[in-house]
């Protein structure tokens, strides 16, 4: 299984700034995701990051507002623009093994907009 | 909506006793993944079952799928307080490449 960080862990943020989340795996892998979980509710998938291609992002969210960078194959950033309490979730980020076609996740960011 | 459908919503039972979630999904997978989550930390893989598997075993933990109904469930058996959860399935599909997790099941086990 692939081992998973993410940094910061929880922060607290004021509306109108910006909030870049990192992602390292300990293996090189194809595909990550990013995972919105907002307070009670299940995972919803904002974006898939390839490494050296733009990212695809699901309905609902736009690069603008979520930019994600990938720069080789065992990092990713998530940036939440522009705060607004409605962004207060856990954002998660998990990868794809093809070996067993499993996915793991890492520990999320809860993120606090007041 | 991109999410599948999981039932019940929530579930309390004593401990000692069998719980059974069920999950609902719309299109064609490649496999169905059980994860649990207790209060808002990491997810925990439990078990993957492929789409031309039917049943599952692992411990206490029964998986089926029926493709034809596009269902799954996990039943875990003799329950205990450590077991209380949430539970999420999520599928699996090569074509789009992307997993789609369903609404959840918050297990709750009485000591």
């Amino acid at each position: 299984s692939a081992v998973i960080s993410q940094k910061p862990s929880r922060d607290i943020c004021q509306r109108g700034t910006s909030l870049t989340i990192q992602c390292q795996v300990d293996s090189q892998v194809t595909m990550m995701f990013w995972y919105r979980q907002q307070p009670g509710q299940s995972l919803t998938l904002i974006a898939t990051a390839n490494q050296g291609s733009e990212a695809t992002y699901e309905s609902g969210f736009v690069i603008d507002k979520f930019p994600i960078s990938r720069p080789n194959l065992t990092f990713s950033t998530l940036t939440v623009s522009n705060m607004s309490p409605e962004d207060s979730s856990i954002y998660l980020c998990s990868v794809h093994s093809d070996r067993v076609n499993e996915q793991y996740f890492g520990p999320g960011t809860r993120l606090t907009v007041t | 909506s991109q999410q599948g459908e999981e039932d019940p919503q929530a579930l309390s039972i004593q401990e000692g006793e069998n719980a059974t979630m069920n999950c609902s999904y719309k299109t064609s997978i490649n496999n169905l993944q059980w994860y649990r989550q207790n209060s808002g930390r990491g997810l925990v893989h439990l078990i993957l079952i492929r789409s031309n598997e039917r049943e599952k075993h692992s411990g206490r933990l029964r998986v089926t799928l029926d493709t034809s109904k596009k269902s799954s469930s996990l039943l875990i058996t003799a329950s205990r307080a450590a077991d209380t959860a949430s539970y999420f399935c999520a599928t699996f599909t090569s074509g789009t490449y992307k997993y789609i997790f369903g609404t959840g099941t918050r297990l709750k086990v009485l000591a």
